[in-house]
């Protein structure tokens, strides 16, 4: 119940598309929804987080997509730069108890190519 | 510039040794993390701690313990290490009530032979 799917596991795009990248969970009771982005060589860093009270968040190139309903959520990344190149980790956490843990899904290695 | 360090990059260690991955945090943060990355299977928590002395287990917890003595310092210990063990370590840490505060430290990378 506290799994977070995330797909694909890799993605390949051309410098200026839209990099797709989706999650789903089971959980009802979690309600912040972060992503990651990981360089090679450097931890994980908060890259744009959303709550179920909103359907979307965009933050520069960076929109999160939330649907309660169908306990899904998604990051699109719009003309996608070879900089963007990284792993990304959506999550999900519930509030309360001593500290907010975070579920991670399994990871995308996104590749723009120039 | 907010900071969390990792005590090494890399380590390798012989099967049963005891192996201490330490981890600082310089933002006055009350909540700390270990987290081992393995490939395809993302983040998985190990223990987190949310006071000083105080100590949570995550989802694999088996094999390890955790020391939290200052606020500061997290640290993640592999009492007999195990092939099974080696994988990516990463520290994050954030202020209570501020989950938008989570950062991460660089990693260890532990391989056990």
């Amino acid at each position: 119940q506290q799994q977070v799917k995330q797909s694909p596991q890799s993605l390949i795009v051309q410098k200026g598309g839209i990099s797709i990248i989706n999650c789903a969970y089971e959980n009802t009771a979690f309600d912040y929804f972060p992503w990651y982005q990981q360089f090679p060589g450097k931890g994980p860093a908060l890259l744009i987080a959303i709550r179920p009270d909103v359907s979307e968040k965009k933050e520069g190139r960076f929109t999160i997509s939330f649907n309660k309903s169908a306990k899904q959520f998604s990051l699109h990344i719009m003309d996608s730069q070879p900089g963007d190149s990284a792993t990304y980790f959506c999550a999900a956490s519930i509030r309360g108890g001593s500290a907010r843990q975070l579920t991670f899904g399994s990871g995308t290695q996104l590749t723009v190519l120039p | 510039d907010v900071k969390v360090t990792q005590s090494s990059r890399y380590l390798v260690k012989r099967t049963g040794e005891k192996v201490f991955l330490e981890c600082v945090q310089d933002m006055d943060h009350e909540n700390m993390f270990w987290y081992r990355q393995d490939p395809g299977l993302g983040l998985r928590l190990i223990y987190f701690s949310y006071d000083v002395k105080m100590k949570e287990k995550g989802d694999i917890p088996e094999g390890y313990s955790v020391s939290r003595e200052k606020k500061e310092r997290f640290s993640l210990i592999l009492e007999s290490a195990s092939t099974n063990q080696t994988s990516m370590y990463l520290c994050a840490s954030y202020q209570s009530g501020r989950p938008e505060t989570q950062y991460f430290g660089p990693g260890t990378r532990l391989l056990v032979l």
